[in-house]
């Protein structure tokens, strides 16, 4: 079971937009901890697309975008791509238990 | 942004203890903690713990008090994570990953290591 829930998949045809919510609590993403994102391909280690709720790294396409509210938080990928197709993580801090804390991922498919 | 490489993969009996290296390069070491995080097959991500490279304060998870060990060696840029008591259900891959230090992300992993626990 793990601190932060996320849906177990999602899937959009090409060109689609998707979102992937990653819920939280007051210990965690409501306490004002940031929140990343990663994304996984099979067979390869995390990459870091969203780091600091919104904030992309440079080699990351635009077409990701994340945002934060409340207890909450949310990865977009818009004009999606075959190649977006993967596993993607959510990952923020937990005061109570002082510990980083993963969401439980969430499967990209691309139609 | 830097690089990290992990050891190979690792095949132990339940009982040994195994220990992953991660060497850095390409950043100042001592200015960046490293988290080590494992994924077991099938599963998502599992935090271990975090050591600062810097003066070698640790915070473990509790899934792992008593059994895990971290410690990095400053004179090769290395980071180091010992399980010991190994059983089946430690059979994962193994990731090391820097820290970012102002939003505290994981921006760099290492390629990850295949621990396999089998008698």
């Amino acid at each position: 079971q793990s601190i932060l829930t996320q849906p177990p998949s999602v899937s959009g045809a090409p060109g689609q937009r998707v979102t992937i919510s990653c819920s939280g609590s007051s210990s965690n993403i409501g306490a004002g901890n940031d929140v990343h994102w990663y994304q996984q391909v099979p067979g390869a280690a995390p990459k870091l697309v969203i780091q600091g709720n919104n904030n992309r790294p440079s080699e990351v396409p635009d077409r990701f975008s994340g945002s934060k509210s409340g207890t909450s938080a949310s990865l977009e990928i818009s004009g999606l791509q075959a190649e977006d197709e993967a596993d993607f993580y959510c990952q923020s801090y937990d005061n109570s238990l002082s510990a980083y804390v993963f969401g439980g991922g969430t499967k990209v498919t691309v139609l | 942004q830097g690089q990290l490489t992990q050891s190979g993969a690792e095949m132990k009996k339940p009982g040994a203890s195994v220990k992953v290296s991660c060497k850095a390069s390409g950043y100042t070491f001592t200015n960046h903690g490293v988290n080590w995080v494992r994924q077991a097959p099938g599963h998502g991500l599992e935090w271990m713990g975090f050591i600062s490279a810097y003066n070698g304060d640790r915070n473990y998870a509790e899934t792992f008090q008593g059994r895990v060990t971290m410690t990095t060696d400053t004179s090769t840029d290395t980071a180091y994570m010992e399980l010991r008591s190994l059983r089946s259900d430690d059979t994962a891959v193994y990731y090391c990953a820097k820290v970012d230090s102002p939003t505290n992300s994981l921006d760099v992993w290492g390629q990850g290591t295949l621990v396999t626990v089998s008698s």
